[in-house]
């Protein structure tokens, strides 16, 4: 199992541009979720999904978007990129309510 | 609304000594999680406390869950550098636990020296 994948590592946006970060799992787990965390910070939900077809918004949703049309795959949108959007960026994945597992982050960079 | 504090957020410690991280909650929850994250790394689980009293172990590593005192607690016993990391604490809100969603803490930052 590759367990949470994300793509890509690394990514530098200018203010005004869009991108999507991957998100895919391979455990068949219902849930999954999208985190933000800042420089010496937890993390922060920005959306979920209980399953394909139900996404719900977290603590920090504005600015973003998700969608699930799949079991495997969670996306998240940004639209519009802002420079407070520089942070690192967690999927995770869980089977109900069961431990959070999570992809190895993407670090984004809004200049 | 949902708070998580940890304390301390910074602990220096000499290898062999012993410490405890507090995780202090504010509202209901029969769930508390605890993470390792290692720098520019990604979130590792550690323990899963689902019940008052849970208590488990792993290595140098023990947590403990009083949810009547919305209190977790994560002892160090012994410590070796290998355990220099962040820890966080986080917490599923019983309201709405169907979801799962998870409220961190701002994280305690180990650094064990020799």
């Amino acid at each position: 199992n590759a367990g949470v994948t994300q793509t890509p590592k690394f990514r530098i946006l200018k203010i005004g541009q869009s991108m999507t970060l991957q998100c895919a799992q391979d455990m068949n787990h219902n849930y999954m979720y999208w985190y933000r965390q800042d420089p010496g910070m937890g993390l922060k939900l920005i959306y979920y999904s209980v399953g394909a077809g139900i996404t719900d918004k977290g603590e920090v949703p504005n600015g973003y978007n998700v969608s699930r049309s799949t079991t495997e795959d969670f996306p998240l949108r940004l639209e519009l990129a802002a420079p407070s959007q520089t942070s690192v960026y967690f999927c995770a994945s869980s089977y109900s309510q069961y431990e959070q597992f999570f992809g190895p982050g993407t670090r984004l960079t809004v200049l | 609304e949902l708070k998580v504090e940890q304390n301390p957020l910074f602990l220096s410690m000499q290898e062999g000594k012993n410490y405890t991280i507090y995780c202090n909650y504010s509202t209901t929850s029969d769930r508390l999680y605890w993470y390792r994250q290692d720098p520019g790394k990604s979130l590792e689980s550690l323990f899963v406390l689902l019940s008052n009293g849970a208590v488990k172990q792993e290595g140098r590593l023990m947590a403990s869950l009083d949810t009547k005192a919305r209190l977790s607690t994560l002892h160090i016993t012994a410590a070796v550098h290998d355990l220099s990391a962040t820890y966080f604490c986080a917490v599923s809100p019983s309201v709405g636990g169907a979801t799962n969603k998870l409220i961190f803490g701002t994280g305690t930052l180990l650094a064990v020296q020799p």
